[in-house]
């Protein structure tokens, strides 16, 4: 199995802070990476796929990058609706593997 | 516009088998290329894959489920299906089914005598 290592496991920042979040594999899986949001008693959300690829509807302040086996999430401009948990997914073999999530708190 | 919503048993005995059905609405689970999943994941931890089905019936589990994990689809009635048998406590679980952009809303499926 492909591992996602997800750090940090969790984050405290404030409204307007930069923030980035990492998702590391443990072998190559070129771009197929997504990214997704989950906030308490909802269903993930994507936000980017194909590693970099904004998905429809999401504000621009959130982006991602990479690929092989090292990649971001970056949310440019923290606004209070971002405060939820993240996790990336990578569907490049099976099985397909999350990341454990990264928290992001209110500081 | 696509949407997906589970439906099944919200309690399950230990031993027996889980089964949920995801509906989808607005489309039609025959057309374009779609993989339909399944994912679950217990209350306060992460998420995990546990398998998909694609159109044309081919089926991909985690092997960590595999053995118990059978994900079927009925393109006449437009649902695809989860079983899992032999349950414990460990599966329980909210259970979504997904095509990774789309998403339930999830089940709340608890194994319990």
């Amino acid at each position: 199995d492909i591992q996602m290592t997800q750090s940090p496991s969790s984050l405290s920042a404030s409204v307007g802070d930069r923030v980035t979040i990492t998702c590391r594999a443990s072998q190559g899986i070129r771009n197929d990476l997504g990214w997704y949001q989950q906030k308490p008693g909802k269903a993930p959300k994507r936000l980017i796929y194909a590693a970099s690829s904004l998905q429809s509807g999401v504000p621009s302040r959130f982006s991602g990058s990479g690929s092989g086996t090292e990649f971001t999430l970056t949310i440019s401009s923290l606004q209070p609706e971002d405060f939820a948990t993240y996790y990336c997914l990578q569907h490049n073999s099976y099985p397909h593997t999350f990341g454990q999530g990264t928290k992001l708190e209110i500081k | 516009q696509v949407q997906l919503q589970e439906s099944g048993p919200g309690l399950v005995k230990p031993s027996q088998t889980l089964s949920l059905t995801c509906t989808v609405s607005g489309g039609s689970i025959s057309s374009g290329s779609y993989y339909w999943s399944w994912i679950r994941q217990p209350a306060g931890k992460g998420l995990e894959w546990i398998g998909r089905i694609y159109t044309s019936g081919s089926t991909n589990y985690n092997p960590s489920l595999k053995s118990r994990v059978t994900i079927s689809v009925d393109t006449s009635k437009n649902q695809f299906s989860l079983k899992l048998s032999s349950v414990t406590a460990a599966d329980t679980a909210v259970y979504y089914c997904a095509t990774y952009d789309l998403w339930g809303r999830g089940t709340l499926v608890t194994v319990s005598s």
